[in-house]
């Protein structure tokens, strides 16, 4: 089982900074089968990013992600307001899925 | 719009079962994987178990394996997970989530119901 570590814990940032979240995995992640999640209290996790680089529908390209192999990086530029949640990476290269512990972007 | 929608979610004793649903709207659940995602009161997110669109194949989490059941109706455009045994560490909300195949990303969540299993 592939286990995915995040870091930092806690992201404490002003609207318009960025973020760099990253997630490191255990073992080789399979073709970056990568993705990551955004989640606000109260609500479902929403789809951000897949295969470590491509965004969602929908997603404003603020967001953007990229790595290979074990080590991965979520990249939120000009925070806004309405983007300060959890994020999850998930890989999915694996027949065991498995989620990082999650990365929460505070505001300062 | 899609959306899908839990609902089956309450209070149980440990030992108990509780059966919970998924429907799906806004598209066609049969062209569709969907997966069922936990999350304990204050972590993480826990991968739990998978159908495929026909129902033919699925997979469980080694914590959940021989308890719970996965299944669906494309019929009623419904997803179920039949819990058994239930302990107190199953308590968490329990999200179901679309996928194509296994293993996958999920591009769609439902809202989550929340199971409490307690006496």
């Amino acid at each position: 089982e592939s286990v995915l570590t995040q870091s930092p814990g806690t992201l404490t940032l002003s609207p318009g900074d960025r973020a760099t979240l990253s997630c490191r995995a255990s073992q080789f992640v399979s073709s970056n089968k990568l993705a990551w999640y955004q989640q606000k209290p109260g609500q479902a996790p929403r789809l951000l990013i897949y295969g470590a680089s491509s965004r969602a529908t929908d997603i404003p390209d603020r967001f953007s992600g990229s790595g290979s192999g074990t080590d991965f990086t979520l990249t939120i530029n000009r925070l806004e307001p309405e983007d300060f949640a959890v994020y999850y990476c998930q890989q999915y290269g694996s027949s065991v899925l498995t989620f990082g512990g999650g990365t929460t972007v505070q505001i300062k | 719009e899609e959306h899908l929608v839990g609902s089956g979610g309450g209070l149980v004793q440990p030992g108990g079962s509780l059966r919970l649903s998924c429907a799906a709207s806004g598209f066609t659940l049969s062209n569709y994987a969907i997966n069922w995602v936990r999350q304990a009161p204050g972590k993480g997110l826990e991968w739990v178990s998978y159908i495929s669109s026909t129902g033919s194949t699925t997979f469980y989490a080694d914590s959940v394996k021989g308890r719970f059941t996965i299944s669906r109706d494309n019929a009623k455009n419904s997803v179920y997970l039949q819990m058994r045994s239930l302990r107190a560490e199953d308590t968490a909300v329990y999200f179901c989530a679309r996928g194509w195949a296994h293993p996958d990303y999920f591009d769609l969540w439902g809202q989550g119901s929340l199971v409490t299993v307690s006496s």
